[in-house]
């Protein structure tokens, strides 16, 4: 079945420890997404790869970063976790259709903990 | 400011009843909805989808509702099972981004027996 793969499920990491997070999809979808959920709140993106280019949200941390560097996946890394960090963290994908609608299929999400 | 709004945390339902789960949204520019299932520690699964030209899609037991006027869309769940039990993100987006979902907070649904 085509899907979105994220790796690991649970990462324990330490206050000031880079940590990277793994997307994989097998959807050859255009655009892969990162969001950042925290318990009892809407998941809030972080940012986008629409192919190669990169989309960052204006309000996003300069602590995370992204890499995309082929089609199939996406990492999200965090140079320096702080404990305001810890959260689940979700990819997407979608097809990327620019003139109609487009729906973003998840992944099962990282928790990071943040010790 | 929350442009997606889902003010009910939490409903609960009798096996076999309809749910109704509610969205209100104030950016006029939204124009593609989309609710989306999330079981605990599990990402979101995506549910059923309307775009604004329509005023209703279905898709077996699940029926959306869009009324742009009021900008209010909800989700309906006829009937309801014990496996519907989750969480039930509304969200929305602009036509032609492409890329920015604008989710609202969720709504628990608890379906009973």
């Amino acid at each position: 079945d085509a899907m979105v793969i994220q790796n690991p499920r649970y990462q324990v990491t330490q206050f000031g420890k880079p940590v990277t997070l793994s997307c994989s999809q097998t959807l050859n979808h255009n655009v892969m997404y990162w969001y950042q959920q925290k318990s009892s709140q809407a998941p809030k993106l972080l940012f986008h790869y629409y192919d190669k280019d990169f989309n960052n949200e204006a309000d996003t941390p300069d602590n995370f970063q992204s890499r995309r560097p082929n089609t199939s996946f996406c990492f999200l890394d965090i140079r320096s976790p702080g404990l305001g960090d810890a959260a689940m963290y979700l990819c997407a994908t979608s097809r990327g259709f620019r003139g109609g609608t487009d729906t973003q299929y998840f992944g099962p999400g990282t928790r990071l903990t943040v010790l | 400011d929350q442009q997606v709004k889902q003010n009910s945390p939490s409903l609960s339902v009798q096996e076999g009843r309809i749910s109704i789960l509610n969205c209100d949204y104030t950016n006029s520019m939204f124009d593609y909805f989309l609710w989306y299932k999330k079981y605990p520690a599990e990402g979101p699964t995506f549910l059923i989808s309307i775009s604004s030209i329509k005023d209703k899609n279905e898709d077996g037991r699940f029926t959306v509702f869009l009324n742009k006027s009021a900008k209010h869309l909800s989700l309906h769940i006829v009937p309801s099972q014990p496996g519907d039990s989750a969480v039930y993100f509304c969200a929305a987006s602009e036509i032609g981004t492409a890329s920015k979902l604008t989710f609202g907070t969720g709504t628990r649904l608890q379906v009973t027996l």
